[in-house]
């Protein structure tokens, strides 16, 4: 199925620094979602938004569903050396969801 | 909260057996289950999506066959690998959609099952 436009791939950075992370599409969807992946595991959820334009947080994460239902974006605020993983966004229409390929972060202490 | 468990979570095979895993979901009713496979260092791949007592729908180039998927209930989907081959090796993640108390429609992911087929 078609994915989504996720960037960058990876990020290497320092502790304490803010990341973005960004995923487009071509499709509108009703819900985007973020997720974390670490090696071995399932993703699990961090962030989901369901309404066009919605700016949501937690903890340090905020993540924006975007005006055109086209987009969104995660942020991470004062990165720490355990946000190390994969993050992927999702978009999700109806019973459908697609997945982004994913942006590889790593946090240098 | 909701949690979505698989089994086995390693397997390793010899060519040419069968595999089953399976996912539940622990506090939630899922009406509909999803599968995906994740290759190393790749996204996750959508396999097909079921409901339940219906048959599963397929994505394009994904062999129904081969990849036989039983959702009988509404908190147990089964996905069993047929006459598995070195290149069926993967990460499977299975994924259950259920409305949580509040009506809220929400979609969690099992920890995965790494298959190795020698």
């Amino acid at each position: 199925g078609q994915q989504l436009n996720q960037s960058p791939q990876s990020m290497f950075i320092q502790e304490g620094e803010d990341v973005s992370m960004n995923c487009t599409s071509s499709s509108i969807f009703n819900t985007w979602l973020w997720y974390k992946q670490e090696p071995g595991e399932g993703p699990v959820l961090l962030i989901a938004l369901y309404k066009a334009g919605e700016l949501t947080s937690n903890g340090r994460l905020t993540a924006q569903f975007g005006i055109t239902r086209k987009d969104s974006f995660l942020n991470i605020s004062a990165s720490i050396p355990s946000d190390v993983g994969i993050y992927f966004c999702a978009g999700q229409q109806n019973n459908d969801m697609r997945f982004g390929a994913g942006t590889r972060l790593t946090v240098k202490p | 909260g909701a949690v979505v468990s698989q089994h086995p979570s390693r397997v390793i095979c010899k060519s040419g057996t069968s595999v089953k895993i399976e996912c539940r979901s622990l506090d939630f009713q899922a009406t509909t289950m999803f599968w995906y496979r994740q290759f190393p260092k790749q996204s996750l791949m959508l396999m097909a999506t079921s409901n339940e007592g219906s048959k599963a729908t397929y994505e394009q180039g994904v062999e129904k066959d081969k990849f036989l998927i039983n959702h009988a209930s509404l908190t147990l989907s089964t996905l069993t690998v047929t006459s598995a081959h070195p290149e069926d090796s993967s990460f499977y993640i299975c994924s259950a959609r259920g409305r949580l108390a509040g009506g809220i429609w929400k979609q969690y992911f099992g920890p995965g099952t790494r298959l190795t087929v020698t």
